[in-house]
């Protein structure tokens, strides 16, 4: 069955550094959305990314979807405190027709 | 603010009581999902609607149904309520949702937090 593993489940960095939260699928996607939870607060979405090899950035945030559309990532660069959050990749399964979430990387900041 | 509604905002109630969950989409969009968010699960898909009518059906357990109303709010009832059900309950909409469906944008309500004691 489609397995998608979001790694790491935690990252906890100072703040000025990067971050980077993975997705890897087992099988091929047909897109993949990313969302922002912030402490007691409710997912928002973020981008989703369709084509092979697309690279889309939003200010300090990169996100790609890998050529054989099984991997993806988001990448913060040069972290800030209002970053701290859970990071979300999700997906559509077509089988169930429903849109999975991965477990969710939660990036804390020491300032 | 995402434009969704949810209420209440908080819910304390009692093993094998049951409990009514609103939410209110954004203006225009007509689907409806509906989330399920604890510690150890993660953010699990419940089940859709679009349009009044039930649309994709996920982890949902049978003690709890929903519904869609004309008006395109919905409402999630749980039922014989168990220790394990609580949870953060997020409902979320969507435009389309049938429609080229999992590239539709979802935007989600702040939540109920339910508690079971």
């Amino acid at each position: 069955g489609q397995q998608v593993m979001q790694i790491p489940q935690y990252q906890h960095v100072q703040e000025g550094e990067d971050f980077t939260t993975y997705c890897n699928s087992s099988t091929t996607l047909s897109n993949i959305q990313w969302y922002k939870q912030r402490p007691g607060g409710h997912p928002v979405f973020l981008i989703q990314l369709v084509k092979s090899g697309e690279v889309k950035k939003q200010k300090r945030l990169t996100f790609q979807f890998g050529e054989a559309k099984k991997n993806s990532s988001l990448h913060i660069t040069a972290t800030q405190t209002t970053d701290v959050g859970t990071y979300f990749c999700a997906w559509f399964f077509q089988g169930a027709q429903k849109l999975v979430f991965g477990q969710g990387t939660r990036l804390t900041i020491n300032p | 603010d995402s434009g969704v509604t949810q209420t209440p905002k908080h819910l304390i109630t009692a093993t094998g009581q049951r409990v009514t969950l609103r939410c209110s989409p954004r203006s225009g969009d007509l689907s409806v999902y509906w989330y399920q968010q604890s510690l150890d699960q993660g953010l699990q898909f419940l089940i859709q609607y679009y349009n009044g009518e039930e649309r994709a059906k996920g982890n949902i357990l049978e003690r709890f149904s929903a519904q869609q109303f004309p008006d395109l709010h919905s409402e999630l009832n749980l039922s014989s309520l168990e220790l394990g059900d609580s949870a953060l309950y997020f409902c979320a909409s969507s435009v389309y949702g049938h429609i080229a469906p999992g590239t539709d944008t979802q935007y989600f309500g702040p939540g109920t937090r339910l508690t079971v004691l």
